[in-house]
């Protein structure tokens, strides 16, 4: 299966510091990519998602970029607090309609240094 | 809106014993269900697809006999470790799709299942 293996990298970062973590994806079809952040012992949650058709795109605090072409995603945390400790998770939209499934690229452990 | 829960949120199990485990939209239909897996220290593995009334879609590699999955109604999927032994020990998470909304997939909390 996909990212079986891997283990996860991890970014460290000064409290209210800019956080940028990078993610590269595969499947040059995908058309639609999502951030999700997940805390010890729980499930992903949504933080910021993108379409194809994009390179940019922004929230409260977060801000998502795509470069298809060489296929790389990044989301950019602002002001990043202790609270934003977690691993977070690029995925990618494979297939179209209802045949499509959300498939998980590999994470990266954010911790935060006072 | 858009809530997914997990039953139980934990287990501990002997070799050898089945589990199962559900995964309920509890205020939205989903048509599809998702399940995934999650080792220590990895991202989440997409076990298989769940549609409802008809049978599950596996990934390539995971075993559609050990994990049984049905998806009886639009807010339930059931995953069922059969014969469970310690290296099916991990943490399972499923998602659900909302009805009409192909990008919209709502995680459930996970289940940490531990085999002895």
């Amino acid at each position: 299966g996909e990212n079986v293996g891997l283990h996860l990298p991890t970014l460290s970062v000064q409290e209210g510091d800019n956080s940028i973590i990078n993610c590269a994806y595969s499947n040059s079809a995908s058309d639609y990519f999502i951030w999700y952040k997940q805390e010890s012992g729980k499930g992903p949650q949504f933080i910021i998602d993108i379409r194809s058709n994009m390179d940019k795109r922004q929230g409260q605090r977060v801000t998502v970029l795509l470069n298809k072409t060489v296929k790389h995603l990044s989301l950019q945390i602002a002001a990043t607090q202790p609270g934003d400790s977690a691993v977070y998770f690029c995925a990618e939209n494979r297939g179209y309609s209802s045949a499509s499934k959300i498939i998980f690229g590999s994470g990266t452990r954010l911790s935060i240094r006072p | 809106g858009a809530v997914v829960s997990q039953h139980p949120s934990w287990v501990i199990c002997k070799s050898g014993t089945s589990v199962k485990i559900e995964c309920r939209s509890l205020d939205f239909q989903a048509t599809t269900m998702f399940w995934y897996r999650q080792f220590p220290k990895q991202s989440l593995m997409l076990m298989a697809t769940s549609n409802e009334g008809s049978k599950a879609t596996y990934e390539q590699g995971v075993e559609k006999d050990k994990f049984l999955i049905n998806h009886a109604s639009l807010t339930l999927s059931t995953l069922t470790v059969t014969s469970a032994h310690p290296e099916d020990s991990s943490f399972y998470i499923c998602s659900a799709r909302r009805s009409g909304r192909a990008s919209e997939q709502f995680f459930g909390p996970g289940t940490r299942l531990t085999v002895l």
